[in-house]
């Protein structure tokens, strides 16, 4: 099983719309977790983080289950400029130390 | 205040060549990592330094790859011979020690195909 799991879509969703996506991760004793975005042959980039209280960012929710190990990223109203991968990122290890573990993303199409 | 930067951008080398990557991280930033994106796959952790110190090198595929931060400023990511299966994306980022926040800045990679 992969330390992080993510559906790789695409997700082809019309503008306007509200979509979801999950990210699954295997290691319990994972302390942060991230929401990153890619576009198209570019670096990732931070999104957000997720907090156990889970929270918002206008268009953008963040929510963490520890019970089920995974967490979610909510877009409200989506934009053609959302299209882009969203990249779950998994650090077990809390402190200074941050190895980073990634999901192969999902693909979010905005269609017109 | 400049990114992280990576040189070169692409690289096209023959199988069993040399080639060395470039990584300078945000200055002040004393942590910098190495990712590898091969086609298709997720990023991979290579390697994370902090400041001149190897701090974890568990996914470094094998000996071929060599990482170095002299002076802890920038990196070098030598890969000596090349083979196919080195093709891919790496990518560098860094962070600051204990800023209390995990943000990692990406560079925008060194797109490395072997032929």
């Amino acid at each position: 099983r992969k330390e992080v799991e993510q559906d790789p879509g695409p997700f082809n969703v019309p503008e306007g719309a509200t979509v979801a996506f999950n990210c699954t991760y295997s290691n319990s004793a994972s302390q942060s977790f991230f929401w990153y975005r890619q576009d198209c042959r570019k670096e990732p980039k931070l999104l957000m983080s997720v907090y156990s209280s889970g929270n918002e960012d206008g268009r953008f929710t963040a929510q963490l289950n520890r019970a089920s190990q995974y967490i979610s990223l909510l877009i409200r109203d989506s934009k053609l400029s959302d299209s882009a991968t969203y990249l779950c990122v998994v650090i077990p290890n809390s402190g200074g130390y941050q190895k980073v573990t990634f999901g192969i993303g999902t693909k979010l199409q905005v269609i017109p | 205040e400049a990114g992280v930067t990576q040189f070169p951008s692409h690289s096209v080398i023959e199988k069993g060549q040399t080639v060395t990557l470039r990584c300078d991280p945000i200055s002040g930033h004393d942590n910098l990592y190495w990712y590898r994106r091969v086609m298709g796959k997720e990023i991979k952790f290579l390697l994370h330094f902090v400041k001149e110190s190897k701090q974890d090198e568990s996914g470094m595929p094998n000996n071929r790859f060599l990482a170095e931060r002299t002076g802890g400023t920038y990196s070098t990511l030598k890969v000596q011979p090349a083979e196919l299966e080195d093709s891919g994306v790496y990518f560098c980022a860094s962070s600051q020690l204990s800023s209390g926040s995990y943000e990692q800045y990406f560079g925008p990679g060194t797109r490395l195909t072997v032929t």
